[in-house]
């Protein structure tokens, strides 16, 4: 079993649409928990991070951690077709270990 | 936007060559690192450095070679290039007084092509 499983997809929805992409994972240890967003043919790009628990917004976007559940979450609001690309969750520990999960790839449609 | 660069951005060449892929930061990151990504596939680390003279493997084997000489640069060398080399690698940095190093930043990728 991974220690990061993320929802597969792919996912498609209308532009507007409000989107949740999710990971889950097993490991206790890890503390950092953050997103990043690949375009095709390009290098991911760290969107947010968080610590230990809560939530976060950075306009559209909000990161949401639930520690108690292993879970945590990404929410898109007003989606964008600039928005379709790969999302990656990515955990990480005090000892600078990061795990990355497989990628969910979103198409946001006009 | 990240400060962190590859050369060549694609490259195609036979097999048997010799071949080093460029990274550099100017980010002053002590960490660095290199990714395998197949297309629409998951990121491999094959590679990272915590510093000057320090190289270690990831955890998938590659065949392969990193060296750290400067803080900003992490080239990677493959001395014999195979058809099953073709993939994207992607470089990145991080820095140990944010988030433990787990924020990581990348470089635009390589994509190479053995033919």
């Amino acid at each position: 079993q991974k220690e990061v499983e993320q929802d597969p997809g792919p996912l498609s929805v209308p532009e507007g649409a409000i989107v949740s992409l999710n990971c889950t994972y097993s490991n206790s240890a890890f503390q950092y928990f953050m997103w990043y967003r690949q375009y095709s043919r390009k290098g991911p790009e760290l969107l947010m991070y968080t610590y230990s628990s809560g939530n976060k917004e950075d306009g559209r976007f909000t990161a949401q951690v639930d520690k108690s559940s292993k879970y945590i979450s990404l929410f898109i609001r007003d989606s964008q077709p600039s928005d379709s690309a790969t999302y990656l969750c990515a955990m990480g520990t005090n000892a600078g270990k990061s795990t990355f999960g497989d990628g969910t790839t979103l198409t946001v449609k006009p | 936007e990240a400060d962190i660069y590859q050369t060549p951005r694609y490259l195609v060449i036979g097999t048997g060559k010799k071949i080093t892929l460029e990274c550099s930061q100017t980010m002053g990151h002590d960490k660095m690192y290199w990714y395998q990504q197949d297309p629409g596939m998951e990121l491999h680390l094959i590679h990272y450095s915590y510093g000057v003279n320090s190289t270690e493997k990831g955890d998938l084997s590659s065949e392969s070679t990193v060296s750290r000489i400067r803080t900003e640069h992490f080239p990677l060398t493959l001395e014999s290039a195979r058809p099953s080399h073709t993939s994207q690698y992607l470089c990145a940095s991080s820095d140990g007084r944010r988030s433990s190093y787990n924020e990581q930043f990348f470089g635009p990728g390589t994509r190479l092509t053995v033919l």
